[in-house]
């Protein structure tokens, strides 16, 4: 079926640390795939995406790689602070019109 | 993001009441998008719209139901026949049609229904 796996549910790190996040998809059709954080109880925000004619892409702390045969994708977030702390999720675009989320990553920065 | 509204933040009915979300843009984007998020899951896609006066059911669309009338607007009618509404709902746009485009989306509301 259409879905997509997100590794881990919970990630805890010191900060000055790096964190990676990582989510597998199942439709070798899909050519988008962004990254969400959410902090709690507000909204969802775009951090990057990237599509499947790029590799890697990179913003400041904040890098995804892409593997196309493996279908998977990683974010990668560097020097970490206690503002990275939240909620990220993966999604990937599919077939059929939609964008399927991850369930998503609990990431704590410890300072 | 910030021309994308909510009404209300919080809502509580009673069961059996049928409740309308309100979601406004904008940002003059021709798609949009209804999902809810229950604790420990990621986004479920309720409802989307491509085009005023067109929308296409999502994955979760049983005891749902929109309008698309103008382009700004996307209400979502959570009805009786939903199960388990309480939920916290999120609306969402995007610049173009289909869904390999970044979406930007509203506060959200928070729905309890007792």
């Amino acid at each position: 079926g259409e879905n997509v796996e997100q590794h881990p549910s919970t990630l805890s790190v010191q900060e000055g640390d790096s964190a990676v996040i990582k989510c597998t998809y199942s439709d070798s059709a899909s050519n988008y795939f962004p990254w969400y954080k959410q902090e709690l109880g507000k909204r969802p925000q775009l951090i990057i995406d990237i599509r499947s004619n790029v590799g890697e892409k990179k913003d400041q702390r904040i890098a995804v790689t892409l593997n196309k045969t493996a279908k998977h994708f990683s974010l990668h977030i560097t020097e970490t602070q206690p503002e990275d702390s939240a909620v990220y999720f993966c999604a990937a675009s599919m077939r059929g019109n939609k964008l399927v989320f991850g369930a998503g990553t609990i990431l704590r920065v410890k300072s | 993001d910030g021309g994308i509204t909510q009404s209300p933040k919080y809502l509580f009915r009673k069961e059996g009441q049928n409740v309308t979300l309100s979601c406004e843009q904008n940002l003059n984007h021709d798609a949009m998008y209804w999902y809810r998020q229950d604790p420990g899951q990621g986004l479920r896609l309720i409802y989307y719209s491509q085009i005023v006066n067109d929308f296409q059911k999502g994955d979760i669309a049983e005891g749902y139901s929109v309008s698309r009338e103008k382009k700004e607007s996307f209400p979502l009618t959570v009805t009786s026949a939903q199960k388990n509404p309480t939920a916290f709902y999120l609306c969402a746009s995007s610049p173009r049609q289909g869904f390999s485009y970044e979406q930007y989306f509203g506060p959200g509301t928070r729905l309890t229904v007792t």
